[in-house]
Formats: structure tokens, C-alpha cells, sequence
């Protein structure tokens, strides 16, 4: 039973437009929720996070939007940079717990 | 700050053989986690520990996995015997809690291949 769910495996995009990676989660227990980053051979970075008293956080050019009637978060990327192809992890967690659950993952590749 | 540091960074051993993998947490950080990255299943927790105390492990595969957290700085994944199944990368993270939330630090992992 895949709790939080990424749907698009991979998503292209020219340089300088708008990226948008979305999630979807099951469990309405979740309420923190972050993206992370990932290269090839290394490990997941920390890029983002939100919890469910907000709808938005910002930080620099990567904002969350979290919808929670909807189950539903995304990671807009403006303007998208070449250095910025990766995967995308989206992860979630309850406050009280410690465990994160993540999806599986979308290859962002940005076109110069 | 060096980061969560793992070793070794790749692994390949024959069925059978016991495999350990071993990781250092951020110093500071109350909680250690341990993930398996497979292509079938994602990213998905093994363990993790807080204050060197195993709290959560539902997510050990089987009892041929176990971990151990001797002190505040060191980690060990052990599996013992590995079969080719066992094939992944495995990671390990720590954290600190932070107010209500916290980041979970990733280390660059340890590719395993078990022929």
C-alpha cells in the first residue's frame, strides 16, 4: 500500500521555465512533509519542508504547496536550471513519529 | 561538518557471506536511520534508532538483517547470511529534533551487490 505516491516518474523542462512535481498521500495522520533531491551515487538531499499548518513555504526558488482536503503537495521549481536535473523525493511523516515514508520518486531534467 | 559518513561505498560479496555495513551520524544528532533503496520498493526505513536505542524495527526484512548502535557515533547494518535479494543501496541518515520536526541527513549510501 504505497502511502505517499508520485505519479510522474519523469518530467522534462526547458531551462528557465517552471518546474512542477506533485505528490499524493494517503494517510491523514501525515502532516510534515518534505522533498529531497538526489544525484546519482549520492545520498538524498534535504531541500524543502512543510507541515500542515501552512499551505506554502518558500525558499528562494523552490516553493510548497501543500493542499491537505486534496492529500495532495507539489514542488515548484522557478526558474528551473540545468543543475537542478535530479531525482525528486517526496516524504512524509505524523508530527509525533520520527519515520518518514517516501514516494518513489521523480526524474526532473532540465533542457539548456 | 562532514556529513553522515558510510563505509564502505560499495559492497559485492557472494551469497552466504556475512556482509556489515557501517555508518557515523552527524555529531549531535539524537537519531540514526537506516534505508534500503531498491528499484521494486523505493526508499523504504529499516530502523532507526534514538539516543543509541533501537525504537522502530518493523521495517528489518528478515531476521538475517540486524543493527547495532554501540554509541553516539557509530552504526552498524549487519546481514548475515546475505542472499542476492539483498542487492541495494542502503543509507543511512540522522537527524535532531527540532521543535515539533526535523531533517533527516543523508549519508551517500553503500551500494551492495550479492552474487
Amino acid at each position: 500500500d504505497q502511502q505517499v505516491k508520485q505519479n510522474s516518474p519523469s518530467l522534462s523542462v526547458q531551462e528557465g521555465r517552471i518546474s512542477i512535481l506533485n505528490c499524493d498521500y494517503t494517510n491523514s495522520m501525515f502532516d510534515y512533509f518534505l522533498w529531497y533531491k538526489k544525484y546519482p551515487a549520492e545520498g538524498p538531499t534535504f531541500l524543502i519542508s512543510i507541515s500542515s499548518i501552512k499551505d506554502k513555504n518558500e525558499d528562494g526558488r523552490f516553493t510548497v504547496f501543500l493542499n491537505k482536503s486534496a492529500k495532495h503537495l507539489s514542488l515548484h521549481i522557478v526558474p528551473s536550471q540545468p543543475g537542478d536535473s535530479a531525482v525528486y523525493f517526496c516524504a512524509a511523516s505524523p508530527l509525533t513519529a520520527r519515520q518518514l515514508t517516501f514516494g518513489s520518486g521523480t526524474q526532473l531534467t532540465v533542457l539548456p | 561538518d562532514a556529513g553522515v559518513i558510510q563505509s564502505p561505498r560499495h559492497e559485492v560479496t557472494e551469497m552466504g557471506q556475512e556482509v556489515t555495513l557501517r555508518c557515523k551520524p552527524i555529531s549531535g544528532h539524537d537519531y540514526l536511520f537506516w534505508y534500503r533503496q531498491t528499484m521494486m520498493r523505493g526508499l523504504e526505513l529499516l530502523i532507526y534508532f534514538n539516543n543509541n536505542v533501537p525504537i522502530d524495527d518493523s521495517g528489518m526484512p528478515e531476521d538475517r538483517f540486524s543493527a547495532k548502535m554501540p554509541n553516539a557515533s557509530f552504526s552498524t547494518l549487519k546481514i548475515q547470511p546475505s542472499e542476492p535479494r539483498d542487492s541495494a543501496v542502503y543509507f543511512c541518515a540522522s537527524s535532531s529534533m527540532q521543535g515539533y520536526t526535523d531533517t533527516q541527513y543523508f549519508g551517500p549510501g553503500t551500494r551492495l551487490t550479492v552474487l
